[in-house]
Formats: C-alpha cells, sequence, structure tokens
C-alpha cells in the first residue's frame, strides 16, 4: 500500500494564482482532512471529509475549496492564492474519522506564494 | 476550544538520556495523540491514548485524566530520536475528526 500521497512535494505560485494540491490514499479511509502547518503554531484543520460527496469547513478554510468525488481522492484547491497562504500543508486520513482513530499523513506539500 | 500545550518547546539531550515531553490541554478528552515528525517533514502516528499507559519499544506515553495532561518519555535516547513530538487532544466523538494540536517539541539527541 502506498498509503497517503500528496502532489506536488514543493510549488512556488504568484499572488492570485490558482492551483489544486492532490491527495490520494489506498486504505479505503472514509474520513480524510487537509491541514496547514505554519511556524509557531500547530496543525490547523482546513476542511475535512467524512466519505464521498461529504465535506465540511475546518477551522481555517477561507481561500480554500474542495470536493470529494471518490473516497479514494480529496483534492484542495487554493481559489487565489495570496502569501498568507505560505504554509506546509499535510492531506490525512482515518478509517472512520473518529477522534480515537490513528491519523494516516501524506508527506506534505511546501507552498510558498510570491 | 481545546487548548493544548507543549513543554518543553526545544530540547536537547545527549544519547542515552531519559527524555519526557509534557502536554497538557483545558478540556475533557476522549482521545490524546502522540505524532511524531520527521526531520524531512513526514508525520507518522505514534500513540493514541484515552487513559492510562502505552508502552511501543524506548517510547512510553501516559495520560493523566483528571489533571489534563499526558507525557511522551523516551528512555535510553539514540541519534534517530531527534524529531518534533507533537500531541494532539480529541474532544468527546463527533461527527468528523477534530483534533487540536500542540505546537510541537523540538528533541534533539546528540551523539
Amino acid at each position: 500500500n502506498a498509503g497517503v500521497t500528496q502532489t506536488p512535494k514543493f510549488q512556488v505560485l504568484k499572488t492570485g494564482q490558482s492551483m489544486t494540491l492532490q491527495c490520494a490514499q489506498d486504505m479505503n479511509h472514509e474520513y480524510m482532512s487537509w491541514y496547514r502547518q505554519d511556524p509557531g503554531m500547530g496543525l490547523r484543520l482546513i476542511h475535512y471529509s467524512v466519505g464521498a460527496g461529504i465535506t465540511d469547513q475546518g477551522e481555517v478554510p477561507n481561500g480554500y475549496n474542495v470536493s470529494r468525488s471518490t473516497t479514494e481522492d480529496f483534492p484542495l484547491r487554493l481559489l487565489s492564492a495570496a502569501p498568507s497562504q505560505t504554509s506546509v500543508y499535510f492531506c490525512a486520513s482515518s478509517y472512520s474519522g473518529l477522534v480515537s482513530d490513528t491519523q494516516y499523513f501524506g508527506p506534505g506539500t511546501r507552498l510558498t506564494v510570491l | 476550544k481545546n487548548e493544548v500545550e507543549q513543554s518543553p518547546q526545544n530540547l536537547t539531550a545527549q544519547e542515552g538520556e531519559f527524555i519526557t515531553i509534557n502536554c497538557s490541554y483545558s478540556v475533557g478528552i476522549s482521545a490524546l495523540h502522540w505524532l511524531q515528525q520527521h526531520p524531512g517533514g513526514g508525520i507518522v502516528s505514534l500513540f493514541m491514548l484515552s487513559s492510562g499507559k502505552k508502552k511501543h519499544g524506548r517510547l512510553i506515553a501516559t495520560i493523566n485524566i483528571q489533571e489534563k495532561h499526558s507525557s511522551l518519555h523516551i528512555t535510553a535516547s539514540h541519534p534517530r530520536d531527534s524529531a518534533v513530538y507533537i500531541c494532539a487532544a480529541g474532544p468527546q466523538e463527533t461527527s468528523g475528526s477534530r483534533l487540536t494540536f500542540g505546537e510541537g517539541t523540538q528533541l534533539t539527541v546528540n551523539p
């Protein structure tokens, strides 16, 4: 099993550009989520999904969009990139979404917005 | 909202030392996770605790529900233990996993 995969690993954008961060998992997990990690702060939840066709906002959803058309894939879209979105982004999945479930993380995407 | 605080923020140890990293949280929880973030950035889950103590190799995690406190101990530390250790607290079960993460503790173990 590949686990949770993310692409790209690194990306540089100009302010105003849009892009999609890809995330896929092959563990048949129902729950998938996106986090951002910034210096001096804990991981913060952007959006999450409890199953195909179901998404919801996390703590910091503004400027991001998600969809979940299949169990495997959960892309994160930046609609109009801003320097404040410079961060490391992690996709994670777990079996059912219970807080006691083990979280499996992707390798991360380091995004710089100029 | 649960506040999760870790201490210390940075820790430097010599190989072989016993290490303790602390995590406190402000509201009652149903699960407490310890995660390890490697220097390359990848994050792996070490433990999930709801009560008591768990041990895996040289790692031991404990939780005191009444005091809202958890500790991660590393016995006989090794340079390969150098990483960021993150605790995350989960509230009483709701739809969608809403963990609150601490800022992490940067551990450096020197040979």
